[in-house]
């Protein structure tokens, strides 16, 4: 079945770590993009990618980088974890031509 | 700068109601307006997606319209249900071709 795939769920960690959260999806999509939403808040754009080795900047300052080196695969880094970072990341893909997002199941991340 | 409203920002109704949640926009250059469902630690799931040049759209018991020359668009809920619960999402897609996210609605039906 054709889907979108985030790891992990949750995580909790230390300041200074530095974690990679995985997205995959079997769809075949070319856009792929990372939200991050605080609870009770809009999404906001901090990462997206339209294809293979394409990667952007979204409209949300964010400390973390991303690759897109296969198309299926889309993960986020962050070098060195703070508290700041504590939220809800969301990744989303979206066919070519089409506006219709799909979206993972979050991770929801903390750093102590 | 486009920005979205969602008002309110929590409603609580009893099952079987039919309920109207709204969404704001203050730029009608728009390519389209999307309304999602986003179950409590879940991601979100599409549910109706309208055009710029299109009034409304329809899924089963939600009808979504879209007037673009005032800002608004309303997502109608029909015999509302327990299930229906949860927290809906408007996005609008701008002149920028970026999506611009409102903040919500948190729906709590009540059996």
């Amino acid at each position: 079945e054709a889907d979108i795939y985030q790891t992990p769920r949750y995580l909790v960690i230390g300041t200074g770590k530095k974690i990679t959260l995985e997205c995959s999806q079997t769809m075949g999509h070319d856009k792929m993009y990372w939200y991050q939403q605080d609870p009770g808040m809009e999404l906001h754009l901090i990462h997206y990618s339209y294809g293979v080795n394409s990667t952007e900047k979204g409209d949300l300052s964010s400390e973390s980088t991303v690759s897109r080196i296969r198309t299926e695969h889309f993960p986020l880094t962050l070098e060195s974890a703070r508290p700041s970072h504590t939220s809800q990341y969301l990744c989303a893909s979206s066919g070519f031509g089409a506006n219709v997002l799909t979206f993972g199941a979050g991770s929801r991340l903390t750093v102590l | 700068k486009q920005e979205v409203t969602q008002i309110p920002a929590a409603l609580s109704v009893p099952e079987g109601e039919n309920l109207v949640l709204n969404c704001s926009f203050t730029d009608s250059a728009i390519y389209n307006l999307q309304w999602f469902r986003q179950d409590p630690g879940k991601g979100l799931t599409s549910l109706l997606l309208i055009q710029s040049s299109q009034r409304e759209q329809t899924s089963g018991r939600l009808n979504a319209s879209l007037d673009k020359s005032s800002g608004r668009s309303t997502l109608y809920i029909a015999a509302s249900q327990p299930g229906d619960s949860a927290t809906y999402l408007c996005a609008v897609l701008d002149s920028n071709y970026q999506l611009i996210w409102g903040a919500g609605t948190k729906l709590i039906i009540k059996p």
